[in-house]
């Protein structure tokens, strides 16, 4: 059964820095891509960043641009997003996705972790 | 880069059939989308993908209650015999070069 779990989030200040994380299990990690999700409260969803197979390529939103960094293990099949600098507007539940091999489409979501940034 | 229009909201009675629409833009009327369903409180849950020659894939589990078709630019996800817990958000997807894109969503309402 593949299962993407979730963790990190929390209340942060503004300017400051969280690191989450998503370990996956139930299917082999290293042979799809993976991405991250968030959607800001009453809101809908947003991508923010995805990353190939292999960690070796990677891309993000414009909004998160120079501030976030989507990461991976393949050894511990776990996905990271390292965020510095947080704002109030990147307060939102973050979720974990499993893109479908060979797309960009998101075959597998995580049940998120919520993520504040409030002084 | 794809932009991908819903309508923001739907209601149909328990029972009975509802079907949204997910309008590619311009120009992009042959890309492939994926429907998810948020339940409230709940992820995001995959429940189909249109490929490019109108064919359509569930994911595991989906009830044969949710199907798809499309026409030209649009892509539909027809609910039908409707429960109680299909009340959701439901969001089409789609990607294009260095980009994820989501529709706005649409908010069933079941009655």
């Amino acid at each position: 059964e593949v299962q993407l779990l979730e963790s990190g989030g929390g209340l942060v200040r503004p300017g400051g820095s969280l690191r989450l994380s998503c370990a996956a299990s139930g299917f082999t990690f290293g042979s799809n891509a993976m991405s991250w999700v968030r959607q800001a409260p009453g809101k809908g969803l947003k991508w923010v960043s995805s990353i190939s197979e292999s960690g070796i390529s990677a891309y993000s939103a414009d909004s998160v641009k120079g501030r976030f960094t989507i990461s991976r293990d393949n050894s511990k099949n776990t996905l990271y997003l390292q965020m510095n600098n947080l704002r109030a507007e990147d307060t939102a539940i973050y979720y974990c996705a499993k893109d479908e091999v060979g797309t960009s489409l998101f075959h597998f979501w995580g049940q998120g972790t919520l993520v504040t940034v409030s002084s | 880069q794809p932009v991908l229009t819903q309508s923001p909201s739907a209601s149909a009675s328990l029972g009975a059939s509802v079907k949204l629409t997910c309008t590619l833009s311009r120009g992009h009327s042959s890309y492939v989308i994926a429907w998810h369903q948020q339940q409230p409180e709940k992820g995001p849950r995959y429940l189909m993908k249109f490929n490019s020659d109108g064919s359509h894939t569930k994911g595991d589990g989906i009830p044969d209650r949710f199907s798809g078709s499309s026409s030209g630019a649009e892509r539909y996800l027809t609910i039908s015999s409707l429960q109680s817990e299909d009340e959701a958000d439901y969001y089409c997807q789609t990607w294009g070069t260095g980009t994820v894109v989501f529709g706005g969503g649409t908010k069933l309402t079941v009655l």
